[in-house]
């Protein structure tokens, strides 16, 4: 039982051109939603996070965008740079009753060709 | 400020065999982790700790023993080695728990043979 899907494992873009990456989620208790960012042998970093009384928070290059009735969010990386380059997985979670479960997509590989 | 520092960075283990995965973090975090992430999957929470003496199950606690002595180090013991916990290993840390970000050290390669 999947309760966070990133259906797409790999995403190829140009540089300089608009990458998006997609997360569904089926759990309606999550009401926290963050997005990490991984390079190979290196612990996954934490890139950007929206709550779920927003639609949008944005960090310079880096967008997200929340459709709670879709549950549905997605990252916008514009302009995508080569460094860009990693797995980015979402990773939602419910901050109510004291779960401490935030659970992982499987992660989509960015890669961002110069 | 070294963050959150795991040892080994790599171990090969025989089937049957112990070992301790050593994790510690030096930002004062109450919350700290310990994720599995097989390939091709997203990271599994197998035990975590909401402060020192106390922690929990997560998602995929078998075969794995945790402990919480103080708030900077928490260990991650394999007891009996088998096949299906070769893995790369994450523990991570956070401020206020699932309201914050975590942070991460850079993993465990295992490999259980």
């Amino acid at each position: 039982d999947q309760q966070v899907k990133q259906n797409s494992p790999s995403l190829s873009v140009q540089e300089g051109r608009i990458s998006i990456l997609n997360c569904d989620y089926t759990n309606s208790m999550f009401d926290y939603f963050l997005w990490y960012k991984k390079y190979p042998a290196e612990g996954p970093t934490f890139l950007i996070s929206i709550s779920s009384i927003k639609d949008k928070n944005e960090d310079g290059r880096f967008t997200v965008f929340l459709n709670k009735s879709a549950k549905h969010l997605s990252l916008h990386i514009v302009p995508s740079q080569p460094g860009d380059s990693a797995v980015y997985f979402c990773a939602p979670s419910s901050t109510q009753g004291g779960s401490e479960k935030l659970v992982f997509g499987k992660g989509t590989k960015l890669t961002v060709n110069p | 400020n070294a963050g959150v520092t795991q040892t080994p960075k790599f171990r090969i283990l025989k089937i049957g065999q112990s070992m301790t995965l050593q994790c510690a973090q030096d930002m004062n975090h109450n919350y700290m982790y310990w994720y599995r992430q097989d390939p091709g999957m997203g990271l599994k929470l197998i035990y975590y700790s909401v402060g020192a003496g106390i922690t929990d199950k997560g998602e995929v606690p078998n075969g794995y023993n945790v402990s919480r002595s103080t708030t900077e180090d928490f260990p991650l013991r394999l007891e009996l080695a088998a096949p299906s916990q070769t893995s790369v290993y994450f523990c991570a840390s956070s401020y206020s728990g699932m309201d914050s970000p975590l942070h991460f050290g850079n993993g465990t390669r295992l490999t259980v043979t």
